[in-house]
């Protein structure tokens, strides 16, 4: 149980394109989940959290209008990252939170994010 | 501010040679103290949730075990297949918190056969 899934899991696009990224809980729903950016040999860095049905809260420094996220069900959640430049090429990663008495965080395989 | 100390970095084992790993915290009301494994280019897999001090859990080879202070990652006899960084998060009880997690910096455990 608790399977999450991201889609895709690599992408290369052109600088200046937006590229969308999904998050999905497969076996269970979320009303809340995480999206986190992971440099090179360090931990994963939390950039914002995703409510279903309310706005994103982002982490200070992380830029709202350049990351968007949209969390439009309680199995999906998206996150765009709008006019993509070469400095946001990362590995991002998804996160659902289970809920029931046990808040645990379970995480999608990634996506690896190349802009040319 | 929640805080959490990952130690060593890196560890080389042999197959079979049996360690252990160890991650401090400060957090303000402990929720949860959560272990994780990451391979190279895949997100972390959920391992073990801590939550209080006493509490003890296994899975396979791994044991973990939590403290006030610290969590240690207990690795019997390990296999090149445990090779892998392991991740220690708290989730802490601060108001607003959100459920957010305070990830360590991880352990690179690689064994070698």
């Amino acid at each position: 149980g608790a399977v999450v899934s991201q889609h895709p899991s690599r992408v290369i696009c052109k600088s200046g394109t937006s590229v969308k990224i999904e998050c999905r809980s497969l076996d269970f729903q979320a009303t809340t989940m995480f999206w986190y950016r992971q440099f090179p040999k360090q931990s994963l860095m939390l950039m914002a959290t995703s409510n279903e049905g309310s706005k994103a809260t982002y982490e200070q420094g992380v830029e709202k209008d350049k990351f968007l996220i949209n969390h439009a069900s309680l199995t999906l959640s998206t996150l765009t990252v709008t006019s993509a430049h070469p400095e946001d090429s990362s590995f991002y990663i998804c996160s659902a939170l289970t809920s029931g008495g046990f808040y645990e965080q379970y995480f999608g395989p990634g996506t690896r994010l190349t802009v040319t | 501010e929640d805080q959490v100390t990952q130690s060593p970095e890196a560890l080389r084992l042999q197959e079979g040679e049996s360690s252990s790993l160890n991650c401090s915290y400060t957090v303000s009301g402990l929720r949860g103290l959560f272990w994780y494994r990451q391979d190279p280019g895949k997100g972390p897999e959920f391992l073990f949730t801590l939550y209080s001090a006493g509490e003890e859990k296994e899975k396979e080879r791994l044991k973990a075990t939590l403290t006030k202070k610290e969590s240690f990652l207990h690795i019997t006899a390990p296999k090149p297949e445990d090779s892998a960084t392991y991740l220690c998060a708290v989730q802490g009880g601060s108001g607003g918190s959100n459920y957010k997690l305070t990830f360590g910096k991880g352990t690179l455990l690689t064994v070698n056969p």
